[in-house]
């Protein structure tokens, strides 16, 4: 299985301040079809995951521009420019590249 | 506009079953995947297999082979989830969640607590 690799454990950023979560993957993402199937998910306390971003860096409607995914093959990050108090909760990576499709251990964003 | 609306929070004893429902509304339910995702309390996001909503047809992750079994009302335009022979570790949230053609999951359900305690 895959296994998605995501630091820090957790951050506690500032607001206005940038956040970055790191998320390695132990295979290649990049599906035959040269797609890579990478997304992010935002889970905020009591809530449902909500998604952010797909095929490693679009942003899903809704999404403000301040969330920014980027990488390739193993190495991959989501960047939280200007961080806002509705940005808390915890960030899961997830690929859908290979089967079984599998998540990210979670970072957890803390607002100083 | 679509929403995926979970059935409500489910006690059950160990070695009891449990059903779970997921019904879809404001798109063709059988247009998209349907996808289970699992988790226990303060831990993180697993997922659990997914049904082909035309088909019919069931993939299970490998925890999750056994006791679990996805199904449809298609005509209700829900998918369910059974549980059956209930373990202290089933205790979680279960989420449904639609996936999109470009293997998203764009719509997600509120969840639904099950918890397994004697």
């Amino acid at each position: 299985d895959v296994v998605l690799t995501q630091t820090p454990v957790s951050l506690s950023v500032t607001l206005g301040d940038q956040a970055s979560i790191s998320c390695r993957s132990s295979q290649s993402l990049e599906y035959s079809d040269g797609y890579t199937y990478l997304e992010w998910y935002l889970q905020k306390p009591g809530q449902s995951p909500q998604l952010l971003i797909y095929g490693v860096s679009n942003r899903f409607s809704g999404v403000p521009d301040r969330f920014i995914g980027s990488g390739s093959g193993t190495d991959f990050t989501l960047k939280i420019s200007r961080v806002e108090p509705e940005d808390l909760g915890v960030y899961y990576c997830f690929q859908a590249t290979h089967d079984p499709l599998t998540f990210g251990s979670g970072t957890k964003l803390e607002i100083k | 506009q679509i929403q995926l609306v979970q059935s409500g929070p489910e006690l059950k004893k160990p070695g009891e079953s449990v059903k779970i429902s997921c019904k879809a509304s404001g798109y063709t339910f059988t247009d998209y995947a349907m996808h289970w995702v699992k988790q226990a309390p303060g831990k993180g996001l697993k997922w659990m297999g997914w049904i082909n909503t035309y088909t019919g047809k069931p993939t299970y992750a490998d925890d999750f082979k056994g006791r679990f079994v996805f199904s449809l009302e298609a005509s209700a335009s829900t998918a369910n989830l059974q549980i059956s022979n209930l373990k202290n570790e089933d205790t979680a949230t279960y989420f449904c969640a639609r996936m999109a053609t470009t293997d998203y999951f764009d719509y997600w359900g509120q969840g639904v607590m099950v918890t397994v305690s004697s």
